[in-house]
């Protein structure tokens, strides 16, 4: 049981590159999301998706797509980089059942991304 | 808008010392305020609060919730150089969708 797998850990990008973002869980997990920290902020819901096929936007959305295709896959991907996207990226999901209608996450171990 | 303050931002003690971290939100339909311990590396659970005047205790650490003032605190007494972390606060609003607002952290220093 691997938990939450972000890949990769560390990215450096050009302005207007695109990549994605990995982020995979064996735990069976309904629930999936993307978060960026910066410095000082906290950290910031970018997208989120309650079971394959279901994806939302959260508070800073722009910049960003998700897809779920599977349980166990969300990515997060960044059309045309820019360096304001520059932030350590977690992926993180939850389980409704354990959770019992609250909202314990567990966290990817991050992914840093830096755009010139 | 739905958000989570805490307070201070940082903070240097010397080991032994007790610290109090706060937290207080503004959140529609609040259902649960959770708080993560990190150290570099991925947020840790530490404490979920859904009662207001529960206190919820894991050895050192405790965390009290006050739902008429929106406000929580995170206490740790005899501090150890292995509290040095960012102690976050997050809030879960209405539904089951697992959203979090998350307060800006507070940045604790625990000094040998």
């Amino acid at each position: 049981n691997a938990g939450v797998t972000q890949t990769p850990k560390f990215q450096v990008l050009k302005t207007g590159q695109s990549m994605t973002l990995q982020c995979a869980q064996d735990m069976n997990h309904e629930y999936m999301s993307w978060y960026r920290q910066d410095p000082g902020m906290g950290l910031r819901l970018i997208h989120y998706s309650v079971g394959a096929g279901i994806t939302d936007q959260g508070e800073v959305p722009n910049g960003y797509n998700v897809s779920r295709s599977t349980t166990e896959d969300f990515p997060l991907r960044l059309l045309s980089a820019a360096p304001s996207q520059t932030s350590v990226y977690f992926c993180a999901s939850k389980d409704p059942l354990k959770s019992s209608g609250a909202n314990v996450l567990t966290f990817g171990a991050g992914s840093r991304l830096t755009v010139l | 808008e739905d958000k989570v303050v805490q307070s201070p931002l940082s903070l240097v003690v010397h080991e032994g010392d007790t610290v109090t971290l706060n937290c207080s939100y503004e959140v529609t339909n609040f259902r649960s305020l959770l708080w993560y311990k990190q150290e570099k590396k991925a947020p840790t659970f530490l404490f979920m609060l859904t009662s207001s005047g529960i206190e919820k205790k894991s050895g050192r650490l405790s965390s009290i919730l006050d739902k008429k003032e929106l406000f929580s605190i995170l206490n740790i007494t005899a501090t150890q150089t292995g509290d040095s972390a960012v102690y976050l606060c997050a809030v879960g609003g209405s539904g089951n969708t697992g959203k979090l607002i998350f307060g800006q952290g507070t940045t604790l220093q625990v000094k040998p």
